[in-house]
């Protein structure tokens, strides 16, 4: 139980263009939902925190239009790339809290197998 | 802020040799430690974790003590399999962060017949 799917597992695109990730919870609800992006061989960094029916809240750094987060629904979570780049390219991963497993305030995460992103 | 130092891999072993991946953190208060496998191809899953000083997490083999006076949490298992070839990353939750995890670097292992 408790599964994150994430899709496109990997996606090329051109510069400029804009790419969507969605990730999905799929035998739970996830009221939240956690971006993070991952350069090689560096950590895993949190990007933002998707708020389902609510805005995202974003790290700082990051730029909130140039990575758009939307939780329309409490089993989805999308992440669109806006104008990419080369820059951009970069491992994507998302998470969610595990219903219920709060322990001294941090529940447990699940995550997604991630998002591969190159921008030619 | 606080900050995960864990060794760089990759590290390759013997199958049966003894493991231990270095963990060291840096956070105010007393945050949650936790250690993440990820296998190839899929998601990282919770590995083990420890809430407070003294814990010790175990599971499949593998244990870490949360240590405080030395802010550290090293992976250990006793004897390693092939299939424990994966990556492994250390992480911690500080104390009000709710669910924000900050992440070490990961180390790869390797086991070899």
């Amino acid at each position: 139980g408790a599964v994150v799917s994430q899709h496109p597992s990997w996606v090329i695109c051109k510069s400029g263009t804009s790419v969507k990730i969605e990730c999905r919870s799929l035998d739970f609800q996830a009221t939240t939902m956690f971006w993070y992006r991952q350069f090689p061989k560096q950590s895993l960094m949190l990007m933002a925190t998707s708020n389902e029916g609510s805005k995202a809240t974003y790290e700082q750094g990051v730029e909130k239009d140039k990575f758009l987060i939307n939780h329309a629904s409490l089993t989805l979570s999308t992440l669109t790339v806006t104008s990419a780049h080369p820059e951009d390219s970069s491992f994507y991963i998302c998470s969610a809290a595990i219903p219920g497993t709060v322990s001294s305030g941090a529940n447990v995460l699940t995550f997604g197998a991630g998002s591969r992103l190159t921008v030619l | 802020g606080d900050s995960v130092t864990q060794m760089e891999g990759p590290v390759t072993l013997s199958e049966e040799a003894f493991l231990t991946i270095n963990c060291t953190y840096t956070a105010t208060g007393y945050p949650s430690l936790f250690w993440y496998v990820q296998y190839p191809g899929e998601g990282l899953q919770l590995l083990l974790k420890a809430t407070k000083a003294d814990d010790k997490g175990s599971n499949k083999g593998f244990e870490a003590t949360y240590r405080k006076e030395t802010t550290s949490f090293h992976l250990e298992k006793g004897s390693v399999q092939v299939s424990d070839s994966a990556v492994y990353f250390c992480a911690l939750s500080g104390k009000g962060g709710g669910n924000k995890l900050t992440f070490g670097t990961g180390t790869q292992l390797k086991v070899e017949l």
